[in-house]
């Protein structure tokens, strides 16, 4: 399968613990994004990187989540003290083309369904 | 604050209906328009999209839609729903130049068979 990978795809915490997710993009694509997404809502944009550069952060994104892309290859979503607002699913897409053009066809993963208890 | 909005949050049709799913944005400048879709059980692929040019445009499955600047819509038509086609509908724009992509909250499209 050579699309978008995350894993794990559910993780269950308790509140204040920190959790790591991580996502395997299309292997030629030098964009990654992440979101999150809750019941009843559209994937809410968190950060987005071209290759290893973090180049977007969302303000609504607290001191407690950040996101790598150390290699421009895979990239990790930390969220340090988890609070239960923060059960979501996380989603990741990549995307490639034309170097500066932001605006193609985003490949979604399956996303990661966190509950925190 | 820059938004998307989708009016309809759930729409049960027929099989053979007619569908239009309406989305307005709120940006003021350039943009690119999608429309993504995620099947029962599956990611969200992306059905069409718009970046200039001739605004109306055709994706897959028979899928088309009309962006009209001036209304600030990119709405979401099929001529005759399948069953196959029950499905959420998330409109997304992204300012030209930007990175940022904007989702509407979706809408649930339900047909009956």
């Amino acid at each position: 399968d050579t699309g978008v990978s995350q894993d794990p795809r559910h993780k269950i915490t308790k509140r204040g613990q920190n959790v790591t997710f991580r996502c395997d993009p299309i292997s030629e694509h030098n964009r990654l994004y992440w979101y999150r997404q809750t019941l009843g809502q559209g994937p809410e944009f968190l950060t987005y990187f071209q290759n290893e550069a973090q180049l977007e952060k969302s303000r609504l994104l607290s001191d407690r989540f950040s996101a790598e892309r150390p290699k421009g290859s895979f990239s990790t979503l930390e969220i340090q003290r988890t609070e239960q607002g923060d059960s979501a699913m996380y989603l990741c897409a990549s995307s490639g083309g034309p170097s500066g053009r932001a605006y193609n066809e985003q490949f979604f993963g399956p996303g990661t369904r966190l509950t925190v208890l | 604050a820059q938004s998307v909005s989708q009016h309809n949050h759930h729409v049960i049709l027929s099989e053979a209906a007619s569908l239009e799913l309406g989305c307005n944005y709120s940006y003021g400048g350039t943009v690119n328009l999608f429309w993504y879709v995620q099947y029962p059980g599956q990611h969200l692929q992306l059905l069409l999209k718009y970046f200039s040019g001739d605004p109306l445009v055709k994706g897959i499955k028979g899928f088309e839609a009309e962006f009209i600047k001036s209304k600030f819509s990119f709405n979401l038509r099929k001529p005759s729903v399948q069953w196959s086609d029950t499905a959420e509908y998330f409109c997304a724009v992204i300012l030209t130049g930007g990175f940022k992509t904007i989702f509407g909250a979706g809408t649930r499209l339900f047909v009956k068979a």
